[in-house]
């Protein structure tokens, strides 16, 4: 079974710095995609930024990037000039490739910006 | 072009009742997820689900829990005799087929079990 971890239950930076969210993953699949979704006070769930396995180029979404390393099962965000608006849960997840599996989220950081 | 709609939003019950919760895909979304959400956790995956089909409930709990997405109308997740520890909140997600771009997902139903 694949597993998702997120080391930092919460993390906090200053308006308009960069900030870089870690998760690393277990499998022993080749094809999956990986996503970062952001859950603010509303609890609604909203896509932040997704990576497919099999590209080695890294995705970027205007302030969010990030820094996928396949080999180091890594896929760390990165938010540049922090916003009030970045507050919130940012959860990291897995999806296998091949089949018709959900997601498996890690528990999540909680990000706080300081204005 | 509405989300995936979820009601209710909040939604209370005594010990021992049933709880329904439904879920609206978005148009033209065949495919149906439901997650839970335990406080301070990440969303746990519990069923998929096409019309009139379950695809994967390995993450539904074996009893009191079930779910339909019948022909027509909305996604159905029941509880039947509900206990302290099914207060959560419940996510639906919908896709237009290959889940490969990402789910979008409802705004969620927290139950709350007194």
């Amino acid at each position: 079974a694949q597993t998702v971890t997120q080391s930092q239950p919460e993390m906090s930076v200053q308006e308009a710095e960069t900030v870089t969210l870690s998760c690393t993953y277990d499998t022993s699949e080749s094809d999956y995609y990986l996503f970062w979704y952001k859950q603010p006070p509303s609890r609604q769930m909203i896509l932040v930024i997704r990576q497919e396995a099999y590209k080695q180029q890294n995705a970027t979404e205007n302030r969010f990037s990030v820094n996928f390393q396949k080999a180091a099962k890594s896929f760390s965000l990165k938010i540049s000039d922090s916003q009030l608006g970045d507050a919130a849960m940012y959860f990291c997840a897995y999806r296998s490739g091949g089949g018709a599996d959900g997601l498996t989220f890690g528990k999540g950081t909680h990000l706080i910006i300081q204005p | 072009n509405a989300g995936v709609m979820q009601n209710p939003r909040h939604l209370v019950r005594r010990r021992g009742q049933e709880a329904r919760l439904r879920c609206s895909p978005m148009k033209g979304h065949s495919h149906v997820y439901w997650y839970r959400q335990l406080p301070e956790e990440g969303l746990k995956f519990m069923v998929y689900l096409q019309k009139e089909n379950i695809i994967d409930e390995s993450g539904m709990p074996k009893e009191r829990f079930s779910a339909e997405f019948p022909k027509e109308g909305p996604s159905i997740l029941r509880i039947q005799q509900v206990v302290r520890g099914d207060s959560a909140a419940y996510f639906c997600a919908s896709s237009p087929g290959s889940a490969n771009y990402g789910y979008t997902f409802g705004s969620g139903t927290r139950l709350t079990v007194v």
